[in-house]
């Protein structure tokens, strides 16, 4: 049974400075690998998805890598402004058309 | 595009009582999930619906949860009776299929059991 890690629950940073946020899985037999972000009192928004074939995705100030072989994945945020503080959950799927088992979540807090 | 609509966004009941939580997907999405979101963690799926037909139902504890997409649009999810533990946010999500196609959210309903 996969279990998706997301160490630590919580991280503020002041405005500025570059987020790293890390996420580990049990069983590297995934078919793919999603980012997201999710405010308070709203539901999950996708930010970024890496195919089991993929090392890395970008997007703008975001970057996600993934190593299957030690069942790692980082999302990294450059430049972080407050309007990034948010809960941020990775999840894997073990096959295409299976269901996306989420880790607990990352709580950042940007400080101006 | 709307977005997935869920009602009601909040709803507090006592333990024993029965509730109902409705959703409405972004048109065109043949798949529905619903998930529950206890406090401090991640989603975990309850169910996945393909158009009306169950997909994956393993972790629906069906001595009291309930749910049905009788004409494969929307959906409610009911739970009868109530237990303290079942309090926690229930998302509901679509997608145009079950493959990889990217999951679209709603904004969930928070239901507290007193």
């Amino acid at each position: 049974k996969q279990e998706v890690t997301q160490i630590p629950a919580a991280l503020s940073v002041p405005e500025g400075e570059n987020l790293v946020l890390n996420c580990s899985f049990t069983d590297s037999a995934i078919y793919n690998l999603q980012w997201f972000r999710q405010d308070p009192g709203k539901g999950l928004t996708s930010l970024l998805l890496i195919q089991s074939s993929q090392r890395e995705q970008t997007s703008g100030r975001l970057n996600a890598s993934l190593d299957k072989s030690s069942g790692r994945s980082t999302l990294y945020i450059a430049a972080s402004q407050p309007g990034d503080s948010a809960t941020y959950l990775c999840a894997t799927r073990k096959a295409a058309g299976n269901k996306l088992t989420f880790g607990g979540g990352t709580r950042v807090l940007v400080k101006p | 595009e709307a977005g997935v609509a869920q009602s009601p966004r909040y709803k507090i009941i006592e333990k024993r009582q029965s509730v109902a939580f409705w959703c409405n997907p972004i048109s065109g999405h043949a798949t529905l999930y619903w998930y529950q979101q206890i406090l401090g963690q991640g989603p975990k799926l309850l169910i996945q619906f393909q158009n009306n037909g169950v997909v994956d139902d393993s972790q629906l504890p069906k001595d009291r949860f309930s749910a049905e997409r009788l004409k494969g649009v929307d959906s409610t999810l009911k739970i009868q009776p109530a237990k303290l533990e079942d309090s926690a946010v229930y998302l509901c999500a679509s997608s145009q299929n079950s493959g990889t196609d990217t999951q679209y959210f709603g904004p969930g309903t928070r239901l507290t059991v007193l």
